[in-house]
């Protein structure tokens, strides 16, 4: 069970929004440690999305962008394409385990 | 261009040793932190172990700490894990990862890029 909460699953049609939920606590996310998102397309290495809250490095799309408040973060990918299809995780630094945490992931299906 | 490319990965018996290692270029390898991630068959990434630029800090995940040793070699461009006490549980795909974030704390840590990855399966 990690400490960061995403939901297993999502799906989405071509073009549309979509937003992916990390719920944390006063040990990682909520005592304003930087949140970060990843994508990862199975058989392949994960790839930085946003760091910092976010900051999109260069190369990705401005479709995803992401946003905290409180302990919960929240990543959102307009315009949905096919490519997206993938997992989301996001990361944090947790005080209580002393290291680097990902929520659980989230899988989206683009329908 | 940066590359980073793991190896050592295998077939391990329970109770047994295994050194995995990763082999930087592109970058200066001795101005980041490096990592290690894994990720369980049908589970999600797990942050494994973090070691700073110079190699006087270390960090573990609670899970592997006292078995696993992470160490770099910057005149080789190298990092390390060595493995030791390996159970079914740390079987896994282990990446190596460039670490971003610059702060004083570690705490701002991310994982900027990622190797492809080796696989080790611990069975009997």
């Amino acid at each position: 069970q990690s400490l960061l909460t995403q939901p297993p699953s999502l799906s989405g049609a071509p073009g549309r929004r979509v937003t992916i939920s990390c719920t944390g606590s006063s040990s990682n996310i909520g005592a304003n440690y930087d949140v970060h998102w990843y994508q990862h397309v199975p058989g392949t290495a994960p790839k930085i999305l946003i760091y910092a809250h976010t900051n999109r490095p260069s190369g990705v799309p401005d479709r995803f962008s992401a946003s905290t408040s409180g302990s919960s973060a929240s990543l959102a990918i307009t315009g949905l394409q096919a490519e997206d299809e993938a997992d989301y995780y996001c990361q944090s630094y947790d005080s209580s385990l002393g290291g680097w945490v990902f929520g659980g992931g989230t899988k989206l299906t683009v329908l | 261009e940066v590359q980073l490319l793991e190896s050592g990965g295998g077939l391990i018996q329970p109770g047994g040793s295994l050194r995995l290692s990763c082999a930087a270029s592109g970058f200066a390898f001795n101005d980041y932190a490096m990592s290690w991630v894994r990720q369980a068959p049908g589970k999600g990434l797990q942050w494994v172990s973090t070691i700073i630029g110079s190699g006087y800090n270390t960090f573990y995940a609670g899970s592997v700490k006292g078995r696993f040793t992470v160490s770099r070699d910057n005149s080789r461009n190298t990092l390390s894990l060595q493995m030791n006490s390996l159970t079914v549980e740390d079987s896994a795909v282990y990446y190596c990862a460039k670490n971003g974030g610059f702060c004083t704390s570690a705490t701002c840590y991310y994982f900027y890029q990622w190797g492809q990855g080796t696989p080790v399966t611990v069975s009997s």
